[in-house]
């Protein structure tokens, strides 16, 4: 069965900092997907990440993925305010044609 | 157009009332999906639909019956439901996965159901 974990579950930083949240995953996969909530809000996608090596970037974030190592990160980089949210990552359970998420990551940005 | 509509935004219903949830999508997706999501935890798949049909069911309760009518529309039908049962339920399509690179899912925006 595929278990998602990420850590931290929560983050707390200051505006300017740099910090990176990992996404680990149990079983092969060729696909992850980065996911953004506001809250009381939907999901809105960030990345998608489908071979190993493979590295995205918008704005401040960029995520990677290892998937000899079965790990994805997401760097944040001079922090803004406006990054405040609930980030996800999502790993495709092959052949399922399903996604199985993490337990998500909250992080505050703080002025 | 790259959105997924859902309609109500909120729902109030008691456990004795029959209600329905929709979900359009315009992209032209064949798979489309229901997921729950729990206040602080993530989403949890209830449902895919791929080509019309129904692919999973993730062992959901019957009290929540899904309905695919067509490519464009999903509904999820809700009849005697219980309190635990409050919670966003969330409509994403997509690109079904075979022969296509991405397949990434495109979320709506939720209905926030409470049963009193």
């Amino acid at each position: 069965e595929l278990k998602v974990e990420q850590n931290p579950l929560f983050l707390s930083m200051q505006e300017g900092k740099n910090y990176t949240i990992y996404c680990n995953y149990s079983t092969t996969s060729d696909r992850l997907y980065w996911y953004r909530q506001d809250p009381g809000k939907s999901l809105e996608s960030l990345f998608v990440l489908l071979s190993n090596g493979a590295v995205k970037q918008e704005g401040r974030l960029m995520a990677s993925l290892d998937t000899k190592a079965r790990l994805s990160t997401l760097h944040i980089t001079a922090a803004v305010h406006d990054l405040s949210a609930t980030y996800f990552c999502a790993v495709d359970s092959q052949g399922a044609q399903k996604l199985v998420f993490g337990q998500g990551t909250r992080l505050t940005i703080n002025p | 157009d790259t959105e997924v509509t859902q309609t109500p935004k909120h729902l109030v219903m008691g456990m004795t009332n029959k209600k329905s949830l929709k979900c359009e999508q315009h992209m032209g997706h064949r798979a489309m999906y229901w997921y729950k999501q729990k206040a602080k935890k993530p989403p949890e798949l209830m449902f895919v639909y791929s080509y019309e049909k129904l692919s999973i069911n993730e062992s959901v309760p019957s009290r929540f019956s899904p309905e695919c009518p067509n490519s464009s529309l999903l509904n999820l039908h809700l009849h005697a439901l219980q309190p635990e049962d409050s919670a966003l339920y969330l409509c994403a399509s997509s690109q079904p996965r075979q022969g296509v690179a991405s397949a990434k899912q495109f979320f709506g925006p939720g209905t926030r159901l409470t049963v009193l």
